[in-house]
Order: C-alpha cells, then structure tokens, then sequence
C-alpha cells in the first residue's frame, strides 16, 4: 500500500532550526511536496522535489533521496509565524497525491 | 502566482438541505481539479477527481450521489453536498492542476470552504 509517515507534533525554539522528516511508500513517484498550513487555513505550497538533493528558499529548505524514500524539510531562523502543520505529500504514477497526517510545529520564545 | 478561489467560505444550513460549493482558477486553464475534506485535527482526504467534460472518480467510501461534482468548464468546478447532515460539517478544499502547473503536477489549492450543518 501506499504510506507516508511524518512525526505528529515538534517544538522548537524561535529562533532556532528545525528538521522535518518524511519517508514514502507510493506507487510511482513523481515528486514531493512539502505544504504549510495554519489552523483553519487551506495548504499552502512551500516547495516542490523530484530529483534529490536539496533545494534552498530562503529560510526553507527541503531534501529529497529518492533512493531511500526518504524527504526533510529544514526552517532556519524559526519565528512565531511558522508555528504550523506541515503536510508531506507525494506524487504517485497517476499524479495523485499520498498526503501524511502532517506535523504540528509548536515555536516557542 | 496562479490562483484558485472558492466560494462560499463558510456556510451554515438545516439538515437536510443541499450546499454549493463553487472552485475557480482565475488565470490558468484547470483541466483537473481534486476536492478534499478535512475533518478537525485530521490530514486532507481526498475525495474525488474530476476532470473537465467527464465524470468525476470517486475515492472508496465516498458516496458520488451525495456529493455532486460538475466539472463542465475548465475554469470551474463544483460541489454540492445533497440533503446534508450534521455529519457532513467539515472544512472542505479544492485544488486545481493545469497548464500553469506544468510538467511539475504542482496544485493550487482554494481558501476552502467551512461548512456546519445544524
């Protein structure tokens, strides 16, 4: 079957860093998204990995290996507004997408 | 950015009553557009598939006579919740996927759209 498994719930230090991890089970794989949302809030898009290695935006990075099934997302510079959910998602072979149960990112001064 | 709005945000109704909730995507061409629900404290599950001119794909336990879905322009898609129960109070979000989203399958996701049912 296909999975995704996350950790429910992290706190970090504002100002601090902190790395999300993802692994995957699809069927196929074309991509991996990683999605923040803020309570009562649609998903929004935060970055998007089909080859590995890393990508950097900004304070946000996230990696990708294919090969272990395997994705993190890095928040450098925590601050208060990113105390979130973050979904990790994976594209499968008929472009559908396999969402984790997400995190909740607790920030705390 | 591409942009998809949904409407309405929140909406209240009677038991029993039917609700519509409209996807849009304002600059792009949304040949597939995914509808999801979320229940508190829950990931997003997706609810069905539709694509423009056909019939949408329903996902298993989802029942496709009691949510509706038109998908009759590639600009718009709807849902309707048909004689809704408490039950079906849920936050529900649209997504769309077209040529702004390129080779790369990225979603657009609408503002959602909060629906109580009394």
């Amino acid at each position: 079957g296909q999975n995704i498994d996350q950790p429910t719930e992290m706190t970090a230090t504002e100002g601090a860093i902190v790395q999300i991890n993802c692994t995957y089970q699809t069927s196929g794989f074309n991509g991996l998204f990683w999605y923040q949302q803020h309570a009562g809030e649609a998903p929004t898009f935060l970055s998007y990995n089909v080859l590995d290695g890393l990508e950097e935006k900004g304070r946000f990075s996230s990696f990708l290996s294919r090969s272990k099934g395997y994705s993190y997302l890095l928040l450098k510079e925590l601050q208060m507004k990113d105390s979130a959910s973050y979904l990790c998602a994976a594209l499968d072979s008929n472009y559908q997408l396999i969402w984790g149960a997400g995190t909740k990112l607790i920030i705390k001064p | 950015g591409a942009v998809v709005s949904q409407h309405p945000s929140w909406v209240i109704c009677k038991s029993g009553t039917s609700v519509k909730i409209e996807c849009r995507s304002l600059d792009f061409q949304a040949t597939t557009m995914f509808w999801y629900r979320q229940f508190p404290k829950q990931s997003l599950m997706l609810m069905a598939t539709s694509n423009e001119g056909s019939k949408a794909t329903y996902e298993q336990g989802v029942e496709k006579d009691k949510f509706l879905i038109n998908h009759a322009s590639l600009t718009l898609s709807t849902l309707t919740v048909t004689s809704a129960h408490p039950e079906d109070s849920s936050f529900y979000i649209c997504s769309a996927r077209g040529e702004a989203g390129g080779d790369t399958g990225e979603l657009f996701f609408g503002e959602g759209s909060r629906l109580t049912v009394l």
